[in-house]
């Protein structure tokens, strides 16, 4: 079985542009969550999507926008990029919603970079 | 103060040598997470625990719910546990800052 996929690996854009970054999850597995993770930082939480509905929202503006199909993949779109913005985007997908009983499995990521 | 502390922040040993990283966490948790992220990005899940100790080849994984501590061990190291070490709760999957673990030949 495949792993959790993202798309593109890399890219690069420039201020105030928009971004979509996509994220397939494992077969069978109804939760995705999207992470930003700065260069030398922890990964941050930005979403969780279950069964196609937002379950949880980290700290992050407006700007960052997701949601979630039908067939359980997500996109998430970041709009007016900020240089701040760089990052490392990553997925990771689970069963059910984020809890003590739902192991996550993390895609490879996408490589942001904003100039 | 962040919710989820890590220490050391890097940490060079030798081949061969036992390997102890610490995460230390205020918050109410239902499980804790020992993830390995390698160069390049990609992170895998190595353990997710609630309670007691867990094993897996020459990873040790323990947890104590009432000190909010939890320890990462490595029993003879080998260069190809060189790597960044990430302890998470859940709650929103919050993360430490990670550790950089460089093993030497």
């Amino acid at each position: 079985d495949a792993g959790v996929t993202q798309s593109p690996t890399h890219l690069i854009k420039t201020r105030g542009q928009q971004v979509t970054l996509r994220c397939s999850p494992i077969s069978g597995h109804k939760s995705v969550s999207w992470y930003q993770q700065v260069l030398g930082q922890g990964p941050q939480f930005i979403f969780q999507y279950y069964e196609k509905e937002e379950r949880g929202r980290g700290n992050f503006p407006d700007r960052f926008s997701a949601r979630q199909f039908p067939n359980y993949s997500s996109e998430l779109n970041v709009n007016a990029l900020l240089l701040g913005d760089s990052a490392l985007y990553l997925c990771a997908s689970s069963l059910g919603r984020i809890s003590s009983y739902n192991e996550q499995f993390f895609g490879p990521g996408t490589r942001l970079t904003v100039l | 103060k962040n919710e989820v502390e890590q220490s050391p922040q890097n940490l060079t040993a030798q081949e061969g040598e036992f390997i102890t990283i610490n995460c230390s966490y205020s918050v109410g948790i239902s499980a804790l997470h020992w993830l390995q992220q390698h160069p390049g990005g990609g992170i895998v899940s190595l353990f997710m625990l609630s309670s007691g100790k867990k094993k897996h080849g020459r990873l040790i994984a323990t947890i104590n719910i009432q000190e909010k501590h939890s320890s990462l061990h490595i029993t003879a190291s080998h260069p190809r546990d060189s790597a960044v070490y990430i302890c998470a709760v859940n709650n929103d999957m919050r993360f430490g800052a990670g550790t950089r673990l460089t093993v030497k030949p």
